[in-house]
């Protein structure tokens, strides 16, 4: 089965500009959670779906951070404009909620490694 | 507030050396708790997972954790470790918000 997949791996740009991420949650699953993670801060979530509406957004930095879930199987996560204090780790992660809260476990993606210059 | 306590930062074992990584949390309710694992450059994969029922559970590698409650941990054991172990282990519990709280994570370092 796909995992969890996250584009681009790497991305390197300059302050100012535009960073955009892609997700691609596990087929079947109803909630899409973004992350960050760097040394001085740990893991931290910045914003969840389920069933593609944003649940809990508390997690994000600031206005230049948005995220968008248009449709079951894609995601992205947007920084305009970015700072180098953005260059960090990102992570997606899925799962399957249901109103039992039947707790799946979180399933993560490789990550995109961003850097701003 | 809800939180996850991993004490030890780094960790060195010899190889075939049995290992604890220990995790406290801190959660009003009964947790659902979890450790996943961090291999250089690759994101998070669950090792095990705990819901409910029998407080020793079996994950994939041969991990094991086991649940105390009276303690408010959630250890992570192996009893011979291998070098491709090596890698950043994180423990996290899950809020009643389905939000996932992790630990700072423990390094661990295996010599042959």
């Amino acid at each position: 089965d796909a995992g969890v997949i996250q584009s681009p791996r790497h991305e390197v740009t300059e302050m100012g500009q535009e960073v955009t991420l892609r997700c691609k949650p596990i087929s079947g699953h109803n909630s899409l959670f973004w992350y960050r993670q760097t040394m001085m801060r740990g893991l931290e979530l910045l914003i969840y779906f389920n069933n593609n509406v944003p649940i809990d957004d508390s997690g994000m930095p600031e206005d230049r951070f948005s995220a968008k879930m248009p449709n079951a199987s894609f995601s992205t996560l947007k920084i305009q404009p970015s700072e180098p204090r953005d260059s960090a780790v990102y992570f997606c992660a899925s799962s399957s909620r249901s109103w039992k809260r039947d707790n799946q476990p979180q399933h993560f993606g490789d990550g995109t490694r961003l850097s701003i210059l | 507030a809800q939180s996850v306590t991993q004490p030890d930062i780094h960790i060195t074992v010899s190889e075939g050396a049995s290992l604890e990584l220990r995790c406290n949390y801190s959660y009003g309710a009964t947790p659902y708790l979890f450790w996943y694992v961090q291999s250089p450059g690759q994101g998070l994969q669950l090792l095990l997972k705990y819901f409910s029922g029998d407080t020793l559970v079996q994950g994939i590698k041969g991990f094991e954790a086991e649940f105390k409650r009276s303690q408010s941990s959630f250890n992570l054991r192996k009893p011979s470790v291998h070098w491709s172990d090596a890698a950043e282990y994180f423990c996290a519990v899950e809020s009643n918000t389905d939000k996932l709280i992790f630990g700072t994570g423990t390094r661990l370092q295996v010599f042959p």
